[in-house]
């Protein structure tokens, strides 16, 4: 079975450029959830999505983040424009179900500079 | 306990030593507890979801206990190897399905 699939893996940018991640999820995976993980911390929600619906972005700076999931499979995160504190892995994750075990993606790294 | 705190931060042991991490967590409304184990350059694998108090999983060389009166849980590593080198993840479930991760330990193990 294929595991969760993210590309790009590394992304360095230049401030204020834009940039976009995309994630293809195990499939059957209902629910999606794009993670931030920032140096020495645990990831952080950023997004859940239960099909194509984003049921909590609570976490997610609406200012310059974006999400879809179009369709209910892939999804793209997108940061337009990127500052110097987004410097961070991204990392995507599916389960069967909201809660089921949660299976990751091997995540981007995202250099901004 | 609030969130889920994880201790110590780093840890280096020698090839065969044994050892152990501790994650607290919140014991009201306890749901599960899951362990991660996150190699560099590679993705967080699930190691244990532990729901049932005075559970204990194991998978290898690598055990995991659950207290949820007292809200904690340790993961044990019998005779580490260098390819346990990894950080180690706990998480609690915080609202319906958002996983709050602690901070991971780092374990590096030195043949």
């Amino acid at each position: 079975e294929a595991g969760v699939v993210q590309s790009p893996r590394y992304k360095i940018i230049e401030k204020k450029q834009p940039v976009a991640f995309w994630c293809n999820p195990i499939s059957g995976h209902n629910t999606l959830y794009w993670y931030l993980q920032n140096l020495g911390q645990g990831p952080e929600l950023l997004i859940r999505y239960e099909n194509e619906e984003a049921v909590d972005d609570s976490q997610l700076p609406k200012d310059r983040f974006s999400a879809e999931r179009l369709k209910g499979v892939d999804s793209t995160l997108k940061i337009q424009p990127a500052e110097l504190g987004d410097s961070a892995v991204y990392l995507c994750a599916s389960s069967l179900s909201g809660t089921d075990t949660q299976y990751f993606g091997p995540g981007t790294r995202l250099t901004v500079l | 306990i609030l969130n889920v705190e994880q201790s110590p931060q780093s840890l280096h042991v020698q090839e065969g030593d044994s050892t152990n991490f501790t994650c607290s967590f919140p014991s009201s409304n306890f749901y599960a507890l899951h362990w991660y184990r996150w190699e560099t350059a590679k993705s967080p694998e699930a190691l244990f979801v532990m729901t049932l108090n005075g559970d204990e999983k194991k998978k290898g060389r690598i055990s995991a206990t659950l207290n949820t009166k007292e809200g904690y849980s340790y993961l044990y590593i019998k005779g580490s190897q260098p390819e346990d080198s990894a950080t180690y993840l706990c998480a609690f479930p915080k609202g319906y399905s958002t996983l709050t991760f602690g901070k991971g330990t780092m374990l590096l193990v030195s043949p």
